[in-house]
């Protein structure tokens, strides 16, 4: 079973729409991220979340606004889509100073 | 500024050989976190092995090792007996401090394809 869920695992998006990417982690880790993978930049980090608060955030734009309803999900929410904004979106959890489990991603298509 | 860098773009071996890639790093930190990831045909990324900076010994984990040379800021990961699934895209990462929620930074990834 896996232990990060990613929903949904494919999105097309028309531009200017707003999506929101879902993730959810079942291995009682506390802190949770967003990077983003794309061609021009691979495995970009977005944001990181510890006990449900916001401990970083690299993204520029405040398009992209991550929301934790439990302490096991950390959303993330796109508005005013862009065709740049085509990516796959990988979410992760981990525990105190370890490394990270990633989930299988969100392949988000803003045409 | 690129805290972790991989020069090499893509690889290819035969089977059953030896492969090393190679990643090095910059940080300002006394204490970081070094490790390697293997992101599969799928997209699937998966952690191998990973550094503490303040070991001396170079981790191992199954055919998968490290060469930590913390004077030059580099961390190789040596694949032995390399297999065809094996074949995939290595990343290295690094963490830097001891905060759980520390931004794990990663290089650009290196490309590995084993022939058979």
């Amino acid at each position: 079973d896996p232990k990060i869920i990613q929903k949904p695992k494919y999105l097309v998006a028309v531009t200017g729409s707003e999506k929101i990417l879902i993730c959810e982690q079942y291995l009682g880790h506390n802190a949770m991220y967003w990077y983003r993978q794309s061609a021009k930049k691979p495995l970009e980090f977005m944001f990181s979340y510890s006990y449900q608060k916001l401990m970083d955030n690299q993204t520029a734009s405040s398009r992209f606004q991550p929301q934790s309803s439990k302490k096991n999900h950390l959303d993330l929410q796109i508005t005013a889509l862009k065709p740049d904004d085509s990516a796959t979106y990988f979410c992760a959890s981990s525990p105190q100073n370890s490394d990270y489990t990633f989930g299988s991603g969100t392949r988000l298509l803003v045409i | 500024a690129q805290k972790v860098t991989q020069t090499q773009t893509s690889i290819s071996v035969m089977e059953k050989t030896t492969v090393t890639m190679d990643c090095v790093y910059e940080t300002q930190d006394s204490s970081y976190f070094l490790f390697w990831y293997k992101q599969t045909a799928s997209g699937e990324i998966v952690f191998l092995i990973r550094q503490d900076s303040y070991k001396k010994e170079n981790a191992t984990v199954g055919h998968y090792s490290l060469n930590f040379q913390k004077p030059k800021s580099s961390i190789g990961l040596i694949i032995t007996a390399t297999q065809i699934e094996d074949s995939a895209v290595y990343f290295c990462a690094m963490r830097e401090g001891m905060s759980n929620y520390n931004v794990l930074y990663f290089g650009s990834g290196t490309k590995l394809t084993v022939e058979p």
